[in-house]
């Protein structure tokens, strides 16, 4: 159980058009999902946290008008990448909080690969 | 804001033998959840091992364990018996325990090379 995908696996786009990457809960209900960013050999960094129902919340740094970010189902949230330039490519993770073992545990999809030409 | 810092870029080890990855931390909170997660070639983050830090005991998980030393801020992770499936990107990750406050801050990683 706790299966988090995340659809496309991998894109690539011409610059200035705009992507959007689906991350559904398949076997649970996820009022709060995360979105991550991580460039080659670096760590994940926190873009936003998504909140079934209400605006995300974005970190500093993160342009909430660039990174469009919808969740508008318990299982579904989408970030949408607009007028996306090749310095947007990176490696795009989501994860879903769900209850386990006593507490709220973050599992994870499998990432999404954005490359803009 | 809390910070967690991972010294070690790469480190090997041989097969079936021991190895143990450092990971720091800074935060002002009393109450949070430390992680050990796995990131495989195939880039799935995988969680390996869950710390409480109001616990004093070290998780334990099969071969993995960890060494917390709350007063210290460290949290390390300790592979016993590598296996060649251990080869990853390990993550040291901080998570408050705060209600609501799900976020989690990663380490730098450290690449983890097994030797055949």
């Amino acid at each position: 159980g706790a299966v988090v995908s995340q659809h496309p696996s991998w894109v690539i786009c011409k610059s200035g058009t705009s992507v959007k990457i689906e991350c559904r809960s398949l076997d649970f209900q996820a009022t709060t999902m995360f979105w991550y960013r991580q460039f080659p050999k670096q760590s994940l960094m926190l873009m936003a946290t998504s909140n079934e129902g209400s605006k995300a919340t974005y970190e500093q740094g993160v342009e909430k008008d660039k990174f469009l970010i919808n969740h508008a189902s318990l299982t579904l949230s989408t970030l949408t990448v607009t007028s996306a330039h090749p310095e947007d490519s990176s490696f795009y993770i989501c994860s879903a909080s769900h209850a386990s073992g006593g507490y709220n545990e973050q599992f994870f999809g499998p990432g999404t690969r954005l490359t803009v030409l | 804001a809390q910070t967690v810092t991972q010294s070690q870029p790469e480190m090997s080890v041989q097969e079936a033998e021991t190895v143990t990855l450092s990971c720091t931390y800074d935060t002002s909170e009393s109450d949070y959840y430390l992680f050990w997660y796995k990131q495989p070639p195939s880039r799935q983050m995988i969680l390996v091992i869950r710390q409480e830090a109001y616990k004093q005991q070290n998780a334990t998980e099969n071969r993995f364990s960890v060494n917390f030393q709350k007063a210290a801020k460290s949290f390390s992770l300790k592979i016993s018996d590598s296996q060649l499936g251990d080869a990853a990107m390990y993550f040291c990750a901080y998570r408050s325990a705060n209600f609501g406050n799900e976020k989690l801050t990663f380490g730098t990683g450290t690449r983890l090379t097994i030797i055949p």
